[in-house]
């Protein structure tokens, strides 16, 4: 069964800081990768997603990640984050082929301070 | 254009007790899966609802059940609550296999 890894429970940073979160995974396949991120009371929404081509994808807000497939990784990365971007944020995996049923990481708690 | 929306918000519950969460799908969609969110945990995947039968069951006890209707909303019940059984209860809605939505999710809390 693959199985999501994120490194960086809880991340604080000060606006206009450089954002990286670490994401690896483990599943011999082919896999679908994407980013969520869930807001302070609202709901999970999507950042950005890889399935294929290009391995760098860019998604809203700014953010974009980049798939290293010989590292199972797909690390989220932002320049210059705002104090909006205080969140939680989930890496995901889905199986090529396996239908759309997501595996999740365990989350990244990130804090931006004006 | 609604997307997905779930009832109750919130709800508590006792030990032993049974419980109904209910997901409405975003317009069009025809896929309901259901996640459940421990606290500091990511989701977890319950199961998923496609034709009004079960596709695909993650690593979940037989205590977790589900239903979808014709209209494609879908119920997920849980019976003889556990404490463990707390969490934030996510449906997620799709058209076939193609991206999910999520819903803001049930918080349930077992007493």
């Amino acid at each position: 069964a693959q199985s999501v890894s994120q490194h960086n429970h809880h991340v604080i940073l000060s606006e206009a800081a450089s954002l990286e979160l670490g994401c690896n995974y483990s599943y011999g396949g082919t896999v679908n990768l994407f980013w969520y991120v869930q807001y302070p009371g609202q709901h999970l929404q999507l950042l950005l997603k890889y399935f294929s081509g290009d391995p760098l994808v860019k998604g809203i807000k700014g953010f974009e990640a980049e798939f290293i497939k010989s590292k199972f990784s797909f690390n989220l990365r932002k320049p210059s984050v705002q104090w909006s971007d205080t969140a939680e944020y989930f890496c995901a995996v889905g199986i090529t082929g396996g239908g759309n049923k997501l595996t999740f990481g365990t989350g990244t708690q990130l804090k931006v301070e004006l | 254009d609604a997307g997905v929306t779930q009832s109750p918000t919130h709800l508590i519950k006792t030990r032993g007790q049974q419980v109904t969460l209910r997901c409405s799908p975003k317009s069009g969609h025809d896929t309901v899966s259901w996640y459940q969110q421990a606290l500091g945990q990511g989701p977890q995947f319950i199961f998923q609802y496609y034709e009004e039968e079960e596709r695909q069951r993650g690593n979940f006890p037989d205590r977790f059940s589900g239903h979808q209707f014709p209209n494609y909303s879908s119920e997920l019940n849980v019976n003889a609550l556990l404490l463990g059984d707390s969490a934030l209860y996510l449906c997620a809605s799709s058209l076939g296999q193609d991206l999910q939505y999520f819903g803001p999710g049930t918080r349930l809390t077992v007493t």
